[in-house]
C-alpha cells in the first residue's frame, strides 16, 4: 500500500523565519495531497492541497509545491509566527470512490519562538 | 463547517475488556474512518466505510471492529482491549465528491490498563 514519509520529523525557529517541509510517497496511483494542522491539543484541520495536474499552489503564506515524477511534495511557511506552532501532516491518496483511502506521515513538528 | 462529535473524549479501559468508541457527523457525508495516532507513528488507519451498513479494513484492523449502522454513524469496537491500543483515536468524514479533505473530530485519549 502507500507509504508517506515526511521530513524532518522537527523543527525549532524563531518567529519569522521560513520552514520547508519535505514529503515523499510511493503510490504513483495517488492524485491528491491535502496538508493538515494540528495545534497542541485540538483536532487536525485543513490547510492547503494539490492535485497530480498541478505543480504549485499558494495560499497565504503557505506554498505546496509538487514533482510528480520524483513522487515527491514540499511544503514551504513564511514568515512564521507563534500561532504556526503545530504537527502538520501531509496525506496521500487515490481520488474519490471506494478507493478512497488517505494516507498520512507520520508528521513534522513545528515550533515557532517569539 | 463540518461537525464531526466523538465519544468519548477520554477513557481508561482495563486489559481485556470491551470498549466501544463513538463518531456522529451532521454533514451528510458518506465516508468515515479511524484512525489511531501515536508518536512516532503518525496517524494509521483502522477502518473506514463509505456507505452505511459496510465497512471495509485499513491498514491496521486487527483487534479492531467497526460499524456502520447509519450514515452519521460510525463506531469503533475493541473486543478484547490490550495495552498495545493505548493512543489517541481519531474520526474523520469526507463527501468523497469532489473536495476530499477530512474533516476530523476531537478525538479520543484511551488508556489500555
Amino acid at each position: 500500500g502507500e507509504q508517506v514519509e515526511q521530513l524532518p520529523s522537527s523543527l525549532i525557529v524563531q518567529e519569522g523565519a521560513s520552514v520547508l517541509i519535505n514529503c515523499s510517497y510511493t503510490d504513483s496511483a495517488s492524485v491528491y495531497f491535502p496538508w493538515y494542522k494540528q495545534e497542541p491539543g485540538k483536532r487536525l484541520q485543513f490547510i492547503i492541497d494539490i492535485r497530480s495536474n498541478m505543480e504549485r499552489k499558494q495560499n497565504q503564506r503557505l506554498t505546496l509545491l509538487f514533482d510528480k515524477k520524483t513522487k515527491h511534495l514540499s511544503l514551504h511557511i513564511t514568515a512564521t509566527q507563534p500561532g504556526d506552532s503545530a504537527i502538520y501532516f501531509c496525506s496521500a491518496s487515490r481520488g474519490s470512490g471506494g478507493n478512497y483511502k488517505p494516507t498520512f506521515g507520520k508528521g513534522t513538528s513545528l515550533v515557532v519562538h517569539p | 463547517e463540518a461537525a464531526v462529535t466523538q465519544s468519548p473524549r477520554s477513557k481508561v479501559a482495563v486489559t481485556g475488556g470491551k470498549v466501544t468508541l463513538s463518531c456522529h457527523q451532521t454533514n451528510n457525508h458518506d465516508y468515515m474512518y479511524w484512525y489511531r495516532q501515536d508518536t512516532g507513528h503518525g496517524l494509521r488507519l483502522i477502518h473506514y466505510s463509505y456507505v452505511a451498513d459496510s465497512t471495509e479494513k485499513g491498514d491496521i484492523p486487527d483487534g479492531y471492529k467497526a460499524s456502520r449502522p447509519s450514515q452519521e454513524n460510525f463506531s469503533l469496537i475493541l473486543e478484547l482491549a490490550s495495552l498495545s491500543q493505548t493512543a489517541v483515536y481519531f474520526c474523520a468524514s469526507t463527501s468523497g465528491v469532489s473536495q476530499n479533505t477530512l474533516y476530523f473530530g476531537a478525538g479520543t485519549r484511551l488508556s489500555v490498563l
